[in-house]
This record gives C-alpha cells, sequence and structure tokens, in this order.
C-alpha cells in the first residue's frame, strides 16, 4: 500500500540551511505537498508540486522532486526561529486523499 | 474571511460517553476529511465526505460517526466504542477538480476524563 516516510528530527543553526527529506511509495501520486504545524495547531500548507516537475521554489523554500527514486525534499533557506515546527510531507491518491508521513521536527538553534 | 472552523478547540470525554466534535467550513468546498493525529505519527484519514449526503470510511472509520447534511458542515461523533479516542482531530476541505490542495482547521485536541 501507499506509505510515505520522513526523518523524525532535525536541528540546524539560525541562519544555516535546512533540508528535510521524505520517500513515498505511490508512483501514481499526483502531487506532492509539504505543511507546517506549529504546536497546538493545524496544518499550514507550504508548497506543493506537481508529480512531472523536478523543482519548485518559492522564496525560502526550495522543492526538488526525484521520481525516479521516489524522493522529495523540501530546503528552507537562512532558517530562522520561526520556522521551528513539525514539518509533514503528503502524497495525494485516489479521491483527492492524502498520505502523511509521520512529520520531521525542526528544531532552530542560535 | 473564507476558512475552516473546529469547535471547541478543548474536548474531555467520560467514559461510555459519546461526543461531537463540530467542523463548519464557508469556502464553498465540495469535499470534506477527518484525520486523527496521534504523537508522533502522522495524520490517519477517519472519514471523508465529496458531496452532501455522501460519506465513505477512511483508514480508521471504527469507533466514529459521521453526517454531512449540509455542504458547509461535517460533524464528527467519537462513539464509546472508541476504546482510544485521545488525539488531536483535524478537518480539511477541499473544491473538487481543482487540483488545489487540502484546506484544514486548527483542530480538537480530546482527552479522557
Amino acid at each position: 500500500g501507499e506509505d510515505v516516510e520522513q526523518s523524525l528530527f532535525l536541528s540546524v543553526r539560525e541562519g544555516d540551511s535546512s533540508v528535510i527529506n521524505c520517500t513515498y511509495t505511490d508512483s501514481s501520486s499526483t502531487y506532492l505537498y509539504w505543511y507546517k504545524q506549529e504546536p497546538g495547531a493545524g496544518l499550514q500548507l507550504l508548497t506543493y508540486i506537481f508529480s512531472n516537475m523536478d523543482m519548485k521554489q518559492d522564496q525560502r523554500l526550495t522543492v526538488l522532486l526525484n521520481k525516479k527514486d521516489k524522493h522529495l525534499s523540501l530546503r528552507i533557506a537562512d532558517t530562522q526561529t520561526g520556522d521551528s515546527a513539525i514539518y509533514f510531507c503528503a502524497e495525494s491518491c485516489g479521491y483527492n486523499k492524502l498520505i502523511f508521513g509521520a512529520g520531521t521536527r525542526l528544531a532552530v538553534h542560535p | 474571511d473564507g476558512g475552516i472552523t473546529q469547535s471547541p478547540k478543548y474536548l474531555f470525554r467520560k467514559e461510555g460517553q459519546n461526543v461531537t466534535l463540530s467542523c463548519e467550513q464557508n469556502l464553498n468546498h465540495d469535499a470534506m476529511y477527518w484525520y486523527r493525529q496521534d504523537p508522533g505519527q502522522g495524520l490517519r484519514l477517519i472519514y471523508y465526505s465529496q458531496i452532501v449526503n455522501d460519506f465513505q470510511k477512511g483508514d480508521i472509520a471504527e469507533g466514529y460517526s459521521v453526517s454531512r447534511e449540509k455542504k458547509e458542515s461535517f460533524p464528527l461523533t467519537v462513539t464509546s466504542a472508541q476504546k482510544n479516542p485521545t488525539a488531536f482531530y483535524l478537518c480539511a476541505s477541499l473544491r473538487q477538480g481543482s487540483n488545489q490542495p487540502q484546506h484544514f482547521g486548527d483542530g480538537t485536541r480530546l482527552s479522557i476524563l
């Protein structure tokens, strides 16, 4: 069945770049998403990429998609303390359903 | 502003009691979803509805029930049959055929007394 995997924790220094990685299994996924969750809050859509694209850039965020290896990454440039949160990777499957990874907790330290 | 409103933000359930979580959206979205989030895990789909008066079970529907009498509303009932209801519950909605992603509410945290 479909499965999405992420590393659970990432720690970076303020000002450095963060790279959060994700692997997925469903090669028929149309879209892949990155959501951000701050403590006690819902999920905020950060960005998404169509499966026929290799890269998408949006200000400090860069998404890279390697469809052959079913690997997705999110790069945050110039990471700030406000970027500390849990980041979820998700793939789309039938009927607009989403399959989520377990989330990567990003900790930004001075 | 348009959005998804979940209420209450915190909810407590006694043993053997049913509780209902509210989800309302004014985005004119067709599809609505309920997810459960446990610590250290991703979101798991409980139920979803693509159109009024119709809904389907997700991956973990046992112990839950839903209704979709209005386009704007998709309440979730956590029944006494759900033996481990303590979790964070998230509602989402989507405009069908738009290729747009799901929008999420701010969640309801349910705890057992």
